[in-house]
């Protein structure tokens, strides 16, 4: 089954607004990340949340974890022109190297 | 600049045609992996080779065969792809601690077959 569903599928939002995007899982998992996609490019990792944590601030990023809805989400204060791009979240399970990725969110920010 | 570099960046083959994509860490790491993206779906996993051994296939049809001669290099030879395998192929590495599961990306090969 598939993990790590984001929600919306994409979002438009003026400079200096928040973004918030949502993801949802199926299974337990030992920690969930967030990862950053420029078009075409590769991703890049923005930040790592552990299932026994439930909040996690990283710059203007703050991501929040409840294992019990089996959801977390991504919150971008202040956004930027830059912060264009496209937001995936990304699940691992305890042992393995498998991390599930989901479709990912497109933000495009106005300036 | 993330450690990880892909060549080439850009292909477009045949589909009788027989290439290879390179991947190059320059991080330390023990693990590298291939995924493919194709437009609107999520990420798919294709190999992971820890410590020069796969040790994750994700049912990928036989056309796909990786190859990792030492930790710092991974490749991916193709051959009698379909159109359908055109995608955007993203090299990754991570250093195969599994407490620590960040994942670094290439640029990714955007692959054509015609």
């Amino acid at each position: 089954s598939q993990q790590g569903e984001e929600d919306p599928q994409a979002l438009s939002i003026q400079e200096g607004e928040n973004a918030t995007m949502n993801c949802s899982y199926k299974t337990s998992i030992n920690n969930l990340q967030w990862y950053r996609q420029n078009s075409g490019r590769g991703l890049v990792h923005l930040i790592l949340i552990r299932s026994n944590e439930r909040e996690k601030h990283s710059g203007r990023l703050r991501v929040t974890l409840d294992t019990s809805k089996k959801s977390s989400s991504l919150l971008i204060t202040a956004s930027r022109a830059a912060d264009t791009a496209s937001y995936f979240c990304a699940t691992k399970g305890a042992g393995g190297f498998k991390t599930i990725f989901g479709a990912g969110t497109r933000l495009f920010v106005k300036a | 600049e993330t450690g990880v570099t892909q060549t080439p960046r850009h292909l477009v083959m045949g589909m009788t045609n027989k290439k290879s994509l390179k991947c190059e860490q320059h991080l330390g790491h023990n693990a590298m992996y291939w995924y493919k993206q194709s437009a609107k779906k999520p990420l798919e996993l294709m190999f992971v080779y820890s410590l020069e051994e796969r040790v994750e296939n994700n049912s990928v049809p036989s056309r796909f065969s990786p190859e990792c001669p030492n930790s710092s290099h991974l490749f991916l030879h193709l051959h009698t792809l379909q159109p359908e395998d055109s995608a955007l192929y993203l090299c990754a590495s991570s250093p195969a601690d599994r407490r620590e599961e960040t994942q670094y990306f290439g640029p990714g090969t955007r692959l054509l077959v015609l």
